[in-house]
């Protein structure tokens, strides 16, 4: 089953202006990743937020984690047509089984000039 | 560095066909995994491996084997092709460090069976 489900699935904004993408979870989790995807390419890890943190900047991403409400976020501040891409979290925990790392089904981001 | 490369780029299979895709990364990673993306479901594991010569099953490992001789290469066959596994598939490799365990992707391979 899902672990990680993005919200919305689609955003379309004007260039210059933020995207904010959300990332609900359903257990606990060690850390918390997004990735992007360009079109036809592999997913590009972006940044990553543990468990004990409750927000991380890097550059104009800043990703926010809620481990009471299991969900995060993550601001794309002043974004540019290069934004344009698939967004996904990711969570990853170890259980019983050993790793346990789900993909959620993503975020369409496009940012038109 | 090369990274994390896949080899084909792309493949057509007719159903019960077998292939072998490979992964290969030179980043001296100790975990590797397979994952395969359908439109609208993210990414899924199939398999993946915490070192050479282990392998585990992920969410979705049924029609698939893995092999990983050395630790620079990890293989995902499909014995017996068929229809539902056209997809485009994914690996990726990491070295986690505690509590972090960053993963790098190859470009993927888009595999259509008919």
């Amino acid at each position: 089953s899902q672990q990680g489900e993005e919200d919305p699935q689609a955003l379309s904004i004007q260039e210059g202006e933020n995207a904010t993408m959300n990332c609900s979870y359903k257990t606990s989790i060690n850390n918390l990743q997004w990735y992007r995807q360009n079109s036809g390419r592999g997913l590009v890890h972006l940044i990553l937020i543990r468990s004990n943190e409750r927000e991380k900047h890097s550059g104009r991403l800043r990703v926010t984690l809620d481990t009471s409400k299991k969900s995060s976020s993550l601001l794309i501040t002043a974004s540019r047509a290069a934004d344009t891409a698939s967004y996904f979290c990711a969570t990853f925990r170890w259980d019983n089984y050993g790793q346990n790392f789900v993909f959620g089904p993503g975020t369409r981001l496009s940012v038109l000039p | 560095n090369a990274g994390v490369t896949q080899t084909p780029k792309f493949r057509v299979l007719k159903t019960g066909q077998s292939m072998t895709l490979l992964c290969a990364q030179d980043m001296n990673h100790e975990y590797m995994y397979w994952y395969r993306q359908d439109p609208g479901m993210g990414l899924r594991l199939i398999h993946y491996s915490v070192g050479e010569g282990t392998t585990a099953k992920g969410e979705v490992p049924d029609g698939y084997n893995v092999s990983r001789l050395k630790k620079q290469n990890f293989l995902l066959g499909l014995e017996s092709a068929a229809p539902s596994q056209t997809s485009v598939y994914f690996c990726a490799s990491s070295y986690p460090e505690a509590g972090a365990d960053t993963q790098y992707f190859g470009p993927g391979t888009r595999l259509t069976v008919l």
